[in-house]
């Protein structure tokens, strides 16, 4: 099973600020990580898919990048929606898992 | 618009059985892939199960398997998971997600339902 560790567990920052949140994983693999965020009380939403490729709808200040065992995601500029969970999950290998989550909160 | 309502969850004892549903809509059902991912209070994700389009291709994963049994009637646009023998540990969210492609191999997902809560307790 791969391991994936997401840090940090929470990061306090203030609206503007550029923020990077880091997934490692516990094997190799090439690019077939996911980015989700949640937002309290809602299901997750894909924010990118292929590590990098950001799905529909997705702002531009989302961007991911990666591959092997370190990744990364990184809003350029923090929006107030944009204070939530961020899940990272693999699909490269049975099973599928997740990173713990990284909370995004207002500093 | 693609949308995906879970339904079936409630107050389990534990050793009972519970069947969850999700019904879709808006894409052609039986042309994805579909999952179970659930999330205990306060916890992170956990992924359950998936399902091929077709059917014939299932995924558990250990804490599951051979207790929970996924399926789909793509006649009806609906995915169920059947679970039995049910723990206090499987007391979570249910959500189910629906992948990009056929099979869930190699795909993320893409689309998420908006859950439904099961609480096992005696």
């Amino acid at each position: 099973e791969i391991v994936m560790t997401q840090s940090p567990a929470t990061l306090s920052v203030s609206p503007g600020e550029r923020v990077t949140l880091s997934c490692r994983a516990s094997h190799t693999f090439s690019s077939n990580l996911a980015w989700y965020q949640q937002r309290p009380g809602q299901p997750p939403r894909l924010l990118i898919y292929g590590a990098s490729t950001r799905a529909t709808g997705v702002p531009a200040r989302f961007s991911g990048s990666g591959s092997g065992t370190e990744f990364t995601l990184t809003i350029s500029s923090l929006q107030s929606e944009d204070f939530a969970v961020y899940h990272c999950q693999q699909y490269n290998n049975w099973p599928w898992t997740f990173g713990q989550g990284t909370k995004v909160e207002i500093k | 618009e693609v949308q995906l309502v879970e339904s079936g969850g409630g107050l389990v004892r534990p050793g009972e059985s519970r069947r969850l549903s999700c019904a879709a809509s808006g894409f052609t059902f039986s042309s994805f892939a579909m999952s179970w991912v659930r999330q205990a209070p306060g916890k992170g994700l956990e992924w359950v199960s998936s399902i091929s389009g077709g059917g014939r291709a299932t995924y558990f994963a250990d804490s599951v398997r051979g207790r929970f049994t996924i399926s789909r009637d793509n006649s009806k646009s609906t995915l169920y998971l059947q679970m039995d023998t049910v723990r206090v540990e499987d007391t979570a969210i249910y959500y189910c997600a629906k992948a990009p492609g056929e099979w869930p191999s190699y795909y993320y997902m893409d689309v998420w339902g908006t859950g439904t809560t099961v609480t096992v307790s005696s």
